[in-house]
């Protein structure tokens, strides 16, 4: 079974710095995606980055990139120019590829506080 | 504006009681799932449909019940036998059950009193 975990229950920046959530996964799959996930405090879960384990490259959405390291099975999140609206749960979640059911597996959650 | 809806946003229930929690989409998804979550927790996944009048079980599917009679609704039903209901509820969908990306309704809280 696929599990994932998040080391860091809480963290908390500066805004404009630049903060690495991490996220690391056990699966014994080839084929597989990797999402980050935001929930503010309005709980709507809002998808941030997505990552095809195929890609060598690491995904980027304008503040946000990722760190891809398939041999390690690590997954981390950098944002940066961190702003006051990143405040938020963000959870890290693994998907197997083709032929699985669709579902999302999702670590516990890191809380980031964004600080003025 | 494309989206998926939920409703209601809090929603209370006393013990013994079922309750139906409604989601509904414009995005034409063929794929609806509902996940549950608890304090501290990730989400976890109750049932997943990929198509009309088709669903499956997922991790913790004891105590619920779905339909899904148009693509668009895929309501999720409380039953009574689940022991413990009180969580938050997001219902997500995605373009077909193999489709990477799920984007999220933005969900109902529903306490047992």
């Amino acid at each position: 079974a696929q599990t994932v975990t998040q080391s860091q229950p809480e963290m908390s920046v500066q805004e404009a710095e630049t903060v690495t959530l991490s996220c690391t996964y056990d699966t014994s799959e080839n084929n597989y995606y990797l999402f980050w996930y935001k929930q503010p405090p309005s709980r709507q879960m809002i998808l941030v980055i997505r990552q095809e384990a195929y890609k060598q490259q690491n995904a980027t959405e304008n503040r946000f990139s990722v760190n891809f390291q398939k041999a390690a099975k690590s997954f981390s999140l950098k944002i940066s120019d961190s702003q006051l609206g990143d405040t938020a749960m963000y959870f890290c979640a693994f998907m197997k590829h083709a032929g699985s059911q669709g579902n999302l597996i999702f670590g516990k959650g890191t809380k980031l506080s964004v600080k003025p | 504006d494309g989206g998926i809806t939920q409703s209601p946003k809090y929603l209370f229930r006393k013990e013994g009681q079922n309750v139906t929690l409604s989601c509904e989409q414009n995005l034409n998804h063929d794929a609806m799932y509902w996940y549950r979550q608890d304090p501290g927790q990730g989400l976890r996944l109750i049932y997943y449909s990929q198509i009309v009048n088709d669903f499956q079980k997922g991790d913790i599917a004891e105590g619920y019940s779905v339909s899904r009679e148009k693509k668009e609704s895929f309501p999720l039903t409380v039953t009574s036998a689940q022991k413990n209901p009180t969580a938050f509820y997001l219902c997500a969908s995605s373009a077909w059950v193999l489709a990477d990306t799920q984007y999220f309704g933005p969900g109902t809280r529903l306490t047992v009193l």
